[in-house]
């Protein structure tokens, strides 16, 4: 199974903050890619899809660099409420290197935001 | 609101004992949903995939006779951790795609959470 890299952190940021943290992948063949964020002892939530172009959701803003292999997430203004681990999730469903659900997960990026 | 629902949230069993663990879509039936283990500060482990109406389909190292999984309905599966030990205590999550593989995200139940005493 292809690899899926993110910096465990933990990350520790002021309130009212930026912050972005990166993921790579290593399989060039990968389509869809996905950030999730998971709370402690909770089931991951799909925070935000990611397209080729960049999108953005709020204070969220997700780009994905295909000649590089890497993704990153953009959290503005961060809240208390942004303390979780995000998880980058890579889908590689319609070629080997994925799992049978097709998808590789990083290990997570743990941001604690301060007050 | 929840599009894929697990239950019990939470059970506490005592070593041989065997649980069961259902999993459900909500407004959309799954012909595949898929069992996953986390231990903590790890990432999720894809155990198996769940095939309604055949055989589930299970990861290296999953043992299917530990492991029971069952998809008798589209939206419902059923994850049995048969003769359960200690070292079965661990987060239990399902999940399911609504929509065509590959371009739609999954959706994860809320998560089972194991101990095995």
């Amino acid at each position: 199974r292809k690899e899926v890299e993110q910096d465990p952190g933990p990350f520790n940021v002021p309130e009212g903050a930026t912050v972005a943290f990166n993921c790579t992948y290593s399989n060039s063949a990968s389509q869809s890619f996905f950030w999730y964020r998971q709370d402690c002892r909770k089931e991951p939530k799909l925070l935000m899809s990611v397209y080729s172009s960049g999108n953005e959701d709020g204070r969220f803003t997700a780009q994905l660099n295909r000649a590089s292999q890497y993704i990153s997430l953009l959290i503005r203004d961060s809240k208390l409420s942004d303390s979780a681990t995000y998880l980058c999730v890579v889908d590689s469903s319609m070629y080997s290197g994925g799992g049978a659900d097709g998808l590789t997960f990083g290990k997570g990026t743990h941001l604690i935001i301060q007050p | 609101g929840a599009v894929v629902s697990q239950h019990p949230s939470r059970v506490i069993c005592k070593s041989g004992t065997s649980v069961k663990i259902e999993c459900r879509s909500l407004d959309f039936q799954a012909t595949t949903m898929f069992w996953y283990r986390q231990f903590p500060k790890q990432s999720l482990m894809l155990m198996a995939t769940s095939n309604e109406g055949s055989k589930a389909t299970y990861e290296q190292g999953v043992e299917k006779d530990k492991f029971l999984i069952n998809h008798a309905s589209l939206t419902l599966s059923t994850l049995t951790v048969t003769s359960a030990h200690p070292e079965d205590s661990s987060f239990y999550i399902c999940s399911a795609r609504d929509g065509d593989r590959g371009y739609s995200p999954l959706h994860f139940g809320n998560g089972t959470r194991l101990t095995v005493t």
